[in-house]
């Protein structure tokens, strides 16, 4: 089955600066790619996403990136503000059956 | 709130004790899914529903846990003679179906049910 690992666990960043959290997977049927950010208490909010037939894909200030070759996927925040500090889940998923990676504890500090 | 709904939002019980969470998706999603999660870790996927018919279920889930959707709008979710270890956030998430507008594969999150059983 698929095994999705994520990293760092835990990220601290001043604000202003650029943070990034990597996620890699093992099933080569899987094709979408989503991100979710989880505030305490409140459920996944989807942020970004990508599917498997893209390399990149950027919204204002976040962006993902996909090598399907080496099974790995990027989630890049840049200009971070205090308002960005949650949990972040990456996920492979092949519409069936999705797995999320153990989550990115990301603070922003003013 | 046209958002994806569930119920309740906590349940506190005796180990030993049936529970059942009720979930109700977005207008029109055909699918569903069923998922658990612990403090400081990532959903964990439970089961899969398009529309009535369960097509995914975890090796994770034991024969305590069932889960149905006998009219392929709401599902619920049932555990028998709960444990300690079944205490968790149950969350349930609704996709749109294939060749509509929205994306097939964004998944929508409901609130949780919080699970503690003493």
């Amino acid at each position: 089955g698929e095994n999705v690992e994520q990293h760092p666990s835990t990220l601290s960043v001043q604000e202003g600066d650029s943070a990034v959290i990597k996620c890699t997977y093992s099933d080569s049927a899987s094709n979408y790619f989503p991100w979710y950010k989880q505030e305490l208490g409140k459920r996944p909010q989807l942020i970004i996403d990508i599917r498997s037939n893209v390399g990149e894909k950027k919204d204002q200030r976040i962006a993902v990136t996909l090598n399907k070759t080496a099974k790995h996927f990027s989630l890049h925040i840049t200009e971070t503000q205090p308002e960005d500090s949650a949990v972040y889940f990456c996920a492979a998923s092949n519409r069936q059956n999705f797995v999320f990676g153990p989550g990115t504890r990301l603070s922003v500090l003013p | 709130d046209t958002g994806v709904s569930q119920d309740p939002r906590h349940k506190i019980t005796k180990r030993g004790q049936n529970v059942t969470f009720r979930c109700d998706p977005i207008s029109e999603h055909n699918r569903l899914y069923w998922y658990r999660q612990t403090l400081g870790q990532g959903p964990e996927f439970l089961t899969y529903f398009q529309n009535e018919a369960q097509l995914e279920k975890s090796r994770l889930l034991s024969d305590r846990f069932s889960a149905e959707r006998p009219k392929g709008s709401f599902s619920t979710l049932e555990i028998q003679r709960t444990e300690q270890g079944d205490s968790a956030m149950y969350l349930c998430a609704s996709s749109p179906p294939l060749g509509g507008l929205a994306s097939p594969d964004t998944q929508y999150f409901g609130p949780g049910t919080r699970l503690t059983v003493l």
